[in-house]
């Protein structure tokens, strides 16, 4: 079985400040992660995905993500937070592409 | 080009009637997905088609769901005997379902907002 966990539901940073999104999962079999981004009344978008190349995924936006095996971690972080960073954040895991499971989603707030 | 679009944007409905939503997926993607996105909670599977194969339905929560993809482009989703517990947006996602491993990347529409009085 596979599940995904997003640790925080709302995360509030400074503008300029370091971003860490937390995701940790489960998976029997090597997985293919996902971040997924949705701005306010927008559709989801991909942000970027991990497929068993590099460890270190670079999305759009200068998010990237670490792949972290040991730790069942695929945690989202961004140098230098920007105001337009503002939106809603989910982590995604699949090994078949049948089915993804998707964690209950990370709110991001920036403070100007 | 033309992303993924969904029809209705919103519908209000009352308990125990039916409701169809619609998804168009991006011409040339022969995977979709359909998912449902509860208030507070993350995206909960619903169903997936690939190409002419047997839809994976898995993830519908009850016999009152069903959904039919057409011709491999269009797709519906049916709500049958709506309950309260049903509002929620539904999202629809396609991808090219090239490799079938989930490698690709998924395009998601802007979601059918529906609420159930």
């Amino acid at each position: 079985a596979q599940s995904v966990t997003q640790l925080g539901s709302h995360v509030s940073v400074s503008e300029g400040a370091l971003v860490l999104l937390r995701c940790n999962y489960s998976s029997s079999v090597p997985p293919y992660l996902f971040w997924y981004v949705q701005y306010p009344n927008q559709g989801l978008q991909l942000l970027l995905k991990y497929t068993s190349a590099a460890t270190l995924v670079k999305g759009i936006n200068g998010f990237e993500a670490e792949f972290k095996k040991s730790e069942t971690s695929f945690h989202l972080t961004k140098p230098s937070a920007h105001m337009s960073d503002a939106a809603e954040y989910f982590c995604a895991v699949t090994n078949t592409g049948n089915q993804f499971y998707f964690g209950t989603g990370t709110s991001l707030t920036v403070i100007p | 080009g033309a992303g993924v679009s969904q029809s209705p944007s919103n519908k209000v409905t009352e308990k125990g009637k039916d409701v169809e939503l619609r998804c168009d997926p991006i011409s040339g993607h022969t995977a979709l997905y359909w998912y449902r996105q509860s208030l507070g909670q993350g995206l909960e599977f619903l169903i997936y088609f690939q190409g002419n194969s047997a839809p994976d339905k898995s993830g519908l929560p009850s016999d009152r769901f069903s959904a039919e993809r057409t011709g491999g482009s269009v797709s519906t989703l049916t709500i049958q005997r709506t309950q309260q517990e049903d509002s929620a947006v539904y999202l629809c996602a396609s991808s090219f379902g090239i490799s079938g491993r989930g490698q690709e990347t998924q395009y998601f529409g802007p979601g059918t907002r529906l609420l159930v009085l």
